[in-house]
């Protein structure tokens, strides 16, 4: 079973529409993170967390609101969906070490959401 | 600001050629460096990395990666490459931004092997 997972895989909704993309991890990592990706614009961070009580706004967090209801589980929102938003969402997991560096991140398969 | 720079947007070369897709990053403080892969239809898998020792970073499916800090680059290279080492190829910095360890990409660059 993979570490990270992500639902839906693909998604098309209409704009002004409410959506929830899930991540859920195994991995037992404490730092969770969402991006999207866009062609030559390579990962840009939308929110994320390094535990259950903290949030971060990331680089491009504007329409876009997120929930971490557990360790392993951490949502992305879109409350209105607009046309720019279609885009590969990706969420990712990274491991807290005691220097409090995080090294790699290990990534979901990505949801692939279109916006019409 | 942190950044990275893909300074190729697309690379095309023949099966069994070498390859070296380049990568540049502007950091003033200590990073670590990062080389992921994504597949056709999948998620980001990590090729190498970089956080001390030895400039010469070698990872899977024979990439291996140079860290040069005076140049301020992390350039990967493959002696010979597959058909199968068609795929998007992402370079990434992971330093202290506002307190908080973060990591920033690149634009990627797109690896076609032909036949």
């Amino acid at each position: 079973d993979a570490d990270v997972t992500q639902t839906p895989r693909n998604r098309i909704t209409k704009t002004g529409k409410r959506i929830m993309l899930e991540c859920s991890q195994t991995k037992g990592h404490d730092r969770m993170y969402w991006y999207r990706q866009d062609p030559g614009l390579g990962l840009r961070l939308i929110y994320y967390s390094f535990d259950v009580k903290d949030i971060n706004k990331g680089e491009i967090s504007d329409g876009y609101s997120v929930s971490r209801q557990a360790q392993a589980k951490f949502s992305l929102s879109l409350e209105s969906a607009i046309p720019n938003q279609t885009a590969l969402y990706f969420c990712a997991t990274s491991d807290y070490s005691t220097s409090g560096r995080s090294y790699e991140q290990y990534f979901g398969p990505g949801t692939r959401l279109t916006v019409t | 600001a942190q950044s990275v720079t893909q300074l190729d947007s697309q690379v095309p070369v023949f099966e069994e050629a070498p390859v070296e897709l380049r990568c540049n990053y502007s950091s003033s403080v200590s990073v670590y460096l990062f080389w992921y892969v994504q597949y056709p239809n999948q998620g980001l898998q990590l090729l190498l990395k970089y956080l001390s020792g030895s400039t010469l970073v070698k990872g899977i499916n024979g990439f291996e990666a140079e860290f040069n800090k005076s140049q301020t680059s992390f350039h990967l290279r493959k002696p010979s490459v597959h058909i199968s080492d068609t795929a998007e190829y992402f370079c990434a910095v992971s330093s202290l931004i506002q307190g908080a360890q973060k990591l920033v990409f690149g634009q990627g660059t797109r690896l076609t092997i032909n036949p």
